[in-house]
């Protein structure tokens, strides 16, 4: 079955701590997104890649970094830089950007961050 | 003016009528939108797609697209508690694969 696969479900940080968070797909989907989504609150773009070894920053990217060193992972490392990491962190993918119709992005099923 | 603007509600509806969502956007030069269903504590699922004017019809969910008047709409139609939840429209961006993303109504469906 096909699909984007988000873990851990749940993550704890420490103060001064980086963590990393895990998105695979295995869609063949050649773009793939993060998002941070705080309560009550819309989604909020903090990276994108639409191939292998290349990355975009969204607009929240500051305190994040990623890695696309293969089409099916797409890691995000919120690093201590980041003061206010707790939310809830959405993994997407979506069809390449190249085709004639722009394609819906689908989502994993998310990782709740949390500071200790 | 946002990118994509939608009333954050919440709007409640009685079991079995018709729950109307509606969605504005700014980028004219926009082809495709899409509606996403979210409940609370889940990640957003795809429920409608469209690209061309008019109405498009899935089961009880209907969307409704005027580019003329850069506007787009997501009926539910006989309305159901499991309905209850928050929906997305969702516009691609000026860059190549964003999607921008609207704020979301928050749908309530009361028995």
């Amino acid at each position: 079955d096909g699909g984007i696969t988000q873990s851990p479900k749940y993550l704890f940080r420490k103060e001064g701590q980086n963590v990393t968070l895990s998105c695979e797909q295995n869609l063949n989907h050649d773009a793939m997104y993060w998002y941070r989504q705080d309560p009550g609150q819309g989604l909020r773009l903090i990276y994108y890649s639409q191939i292998v070894n290349d990355f975009q920053k969204g607009d929240i990217a500051e305190g994040y970094s990623v890695s696309r060193e293969k089409k099916e992972s797409f890691p995000l490392t919120v690093t201590s830089a980041q003061k206010n990491p707790t939310a809830f962190y959405l993994c997407a993918s979506s069809i390449s950007p190249g085709t004639s119709r722009d394609q819906p992005q689908h989502f994993g099923d998310g990782t709740r961050l949390s500071i200790l | 003016q946002k990118e994509v603007e939608q009333n954050s509600g919440p709007l409640s509806v009685p079991e079995g009528a018709i729950a109307s969502l509606n969605c504005t956007y700014s980028d004219r030069g926009s082809q495709s939108f899409f509606w996403y269903r979210q409940y609370s504590g889940k990640s957003p699922e795809l429920i409608m797609s469209i690209y061309s004017n008019g109405d498009k019809e899935d089961g009880r969910f209907t969307a409704q697209l005027n580019k003329a008047s850069q506007y787009v709409s997501l009926l539910i139609r006989d309305s159901q508690p499991s309905d209850s939840a928050t929906y997305l429209c969702a516009v691609p961006g000026s860059s190549a694969s964003k999607i921008i993303f609207g704020s979301g109504t928050r749908l309530s469906i009361r028995p």
